[in-house]
């Protein structure tokens, strides 16, 4: 299958900054890329989707200027967690997809923990 | 009503049993039928992808849709320790976004 790399796995950061997480397809084009939160126990909630070259579309409820999702190749999306608060501790999660109708393939996760 | 519903388990069998996982749900329009399975701390993974009524077997997976019931399967012969996971069932319509389940999670005892 096709695979997506996420980095950083894990990051610690304190309240109030703004943490940066990148999702790369390796060996494929991503036309779309989606992100996603999890919280533990917890299935998969969609954050927003990306479209290469377009503005992502937010979820209800799902704040874009706190989470600003940047998608400017068709290799790599980034999520921007700004001023980060301990409520913002999750598994972050993205997948790809060659376009919205296609398969998605996950990428193995970033845990985030705001102290 | 949620739009998938899945037993969130824990689901514990003895090594060589065979598991049966399943899901339910709302929306008739899903076509498009997946399950992941997912490791402790890491992201889902791709096991079974079906499209409408059916079976389908890969090795010891066979994952099966019933779409007038609105009801999915995996089933997972001769389990293994290293089956133990979190399996996600996931679905969508054509072009719209994954609904998943909420995930059971299985341990296959030694």
């Amino acid at each position: 299958g096709a695979v997506v790399s996420q980095h950083p796995s894990r990051v610690i950061c304190k309240s109030g900054t703004s943490v940066k997480i990148e999702c790369r397809s390796l060996d494929f084009q991503a036309t779309t890329m989606f992100w996603y939160r999890q919280f533990p126990k917890k299935s998969l909630m969609l954050m927003a989707t990306s479209n290469e070259g377009s503005k992502a579309t937010y979820e209800q409820g799902v704040e874009k200027d706190k989470f600003l999702i940047n998608h400017a190749s068709l290799t790599l999306s980034t999520l921007t967690v700004t001023s980060a608060h301990p409520e913002d501790s999750s598994f972050y999660i993205c997948s790809a997809a060659l376009t919205v109708q296609e398969t998605q393939y996950f990428g193995p996760g970033t845990r985030l923990l705001v102290l | 009503q949620k739009e998938v519903e899945q037993d969130p388990g824990p689901l514990s069998v003895p090594e060589g049993a065979i598991v049966s996982l399943n899901c339910t749900y709302s929306n008739s329009a899903f076509q498009y039928f997946m399950w992941y399975r997912q490791y402790s701390r890491k992201g889902p993974e791709l096991l079974m992808y079906t499209y409408s009524s059916g079976n389908k077997e890969d090795g010891r997976f066979t994952a099966q849709v019933d779409k007038s019931s609105k009801y999915i399967s995996l089933f997972i012969r001769d389990s293994q320790p290293s089956d133990s996971a979190t399996y996600l069932c996931a679905m969508k319509t054509g072009a719209n976004n994954l609904f998943f389940g909420t995930g059971t999670r299985l341990t296959v005892i030694p």
